[in-house]
């Protein structure tokens, strides 16, 4: 059975371009979640779908950052514009349902706003 | 003061050496607890959940003291595979149910 996969596994981008990230859960997984680790800090939640739906975005840091999950497959996350703070790792994650608790990590996107 | 405590490490052994890692959160209403390993620049990986009567999966034993709000690993025998960052992880109430919040993680090196 194939991990969670996420695209690209590293990016160097400008202060104040947009970079796209994209997570594809495993197949059959309804809830998605997004998290990040800053350099030094503890990984952090940011949003969790419910299929489509967002269930919870309380993590969110603020409104240059957007996600979504057309269709309920896979997740986009987008920064714009992106600021030097948001460099970090973004870590995917996804798990069946709410009573199977295990989260499946994906591979993590590296990001580097210089 | 953080949500997840733990002691950064590193925590360097002798092979076949017995470790213990401590983590203390602070939510009471936490639900579900964890012990993840992440590698250097992997991703976290889900060591073994964590249960108030204790749990055991090999070299690897868990417990949970949920009035003092402590949760243990302890690895025996330790190899040098062992060596990784050791995550302890809460689930709960605080913000929303499936939400895991993370310690800084404790650093593991076996050396030989």
């Amino acid at each position: 059975e194939a991990g969670v996969t996420q695209f690209p596994s590293h990016s160097v981008i400008e202060k104040g371009q947009t970079v796209t990230l994209r997570c594809d859960p495993i197949s059959g997984h309804d809830n998605l979640y997004w998290y990040r680790r800053v350099m030094g800090k503890e990984i952090k939640f940011l949003l969790h779908f419910v299929k489509e739906s967002k269930q919870d975005e309380s993590g969110m840091p603020n409104n240059r950052f957007l996600a979504e999950r057309t269709g309920g497959t896979y997740s986009t996350l987008k920064v714009q514009p992106a600021e030097l703070e948001d460099s970090g790792v973004y870590f995917c994650a996804s798990s069946p349902d709410r009573l199977r608790e295990t989260q499946y990590f994906g591979p993590g996107t590296r990001l580097l706003v210089l | 003061r953080k949500e997840v405590e733990q002691d950064p490490g590193p925590f360097n052994v002798p092979e076949g050496a017995t470790v213990a890692f401590n983590c203390t959160y602070s939510n009471s209403a936490s639900q579900s607890f964890f012990w993840y390993r992440q590698d250097c620049r992997k991703e976290p990986k889900l060591l073994m959940s964590v249960y108030s009567s204790g749990n055991e999966d090999g070299r690897f034993t868990a417990q949970l003291n949920r009035a003092s709000q402590y949760i243990s690993l302890l690895i025996r025998d330790s190899k040098l595979s062992d060596s990784a960052t050791y995550l302890c992880v809460v689930k709960g109430l605080t913000g929303g149910g499936n939400k895991l919040t993370f310690g800084t993680g404790t650093q593991l090196k076996v050396e030989l």
